[in-house]
């Protein structure tokens, strides 16, 4: 069975400086997905970011980037230029392309960024 | 478009009642996911239809729950005689290819 590990409950980092939050999962798939989401305080999940498991260039959206490392299983975020609307709670999910795509996802780490 | 809604948001009942959600998808989003997700905790997939057919169950349905999904549109999430450990945030999500889910606000249910 796939699992996603979130290893920082939360994190604080100060307006404009760069954080990385920390993502490992478990699965024996060669071919899968790996996302991160964030959910602001009440309100909805929004995609940040998407790795392809073939793709051995890591996805960047802006500010935001990844680290992925295939082989050691870890998938960590990238946030540079911290500003107050990251603040969020960021989870980090694995998909199976499988016939259902479920998302499977970790426990969360909850950002607060400083002013 | 503006993306996926749910309805209601939050919703009050009393342990023993009966309690159904609604989740519209984004048009033309042929699949649609439930997930379940608790206080501090990350989501936990619940079901999923791709069209009107509901191809997955996860464990976590108990028999007191039943998803639906009638021609394929709206999808509906009914639990009967609820109980307090069924407190949770459920979200609803859509996705055209399914490796990209784009989720509604979800529903706040409170079991007193």
């Amino acid at each position: 069975a796939q699992t996603v590990t979130q290893s920082q409950p939360e994190m604080s980092v100060q307006e404009a400086e760069t954080v990385t939050l920390s993502c490992t999962y478990d699965t024996s798939e060669n071919n899968y997905y790996l996302f991160w989401y964030k959910q602001p305080p009440s309100r909805q999940m929004i995609l940040v970011i998407r790795q392809e498991a073939y793709k051995q260039q890591n996805a960047t959206e802006n500010r935001f980037s990844v680290n992925f490392q295939k082989a050691a299983k870890s998938f960590s975020l990238k946030i540079s230029d911290s500003q107050l609307g990251d603040t969020a709670m960021y989870f980090c999910a694995f998909l199976y392309g499988g016939a259902t795509n479920k998302l499977i996802f970790g426990t969360g780490t909850l950002l607060a960024v400083q002013p | 478009d503006t993306g996926v809604s749910q309805d209601p948001r939050h919703k009050i009942t009393k342990r023993g009642q009966n309690v159904t959600f609604r989740c519209d998808p984004i048009s033309e989003h042929n699949r649609l996911y439930w997930y379940r997700q608790t206080l501090g905790q990350g989501p936990e997939f619940l079901t999923y239809f791709q069209n009107e057919a509901q191809l997955e169950k996860s464990r976590l349905l108990s028999d007191r729950f039943s998803a639906e999904r009638p021609k394929g549109s709206f999808s509906t999430l009914e639990i009967q005689r609820t109980e307090q450990g069924d407190s949770a945030m459920y979200l609803c999500a859509s996705s055209v290819t399914g490796d990209e889910q784009y989720f509604g606000p979800g529903t706040r249910l409170t079991v007193t």
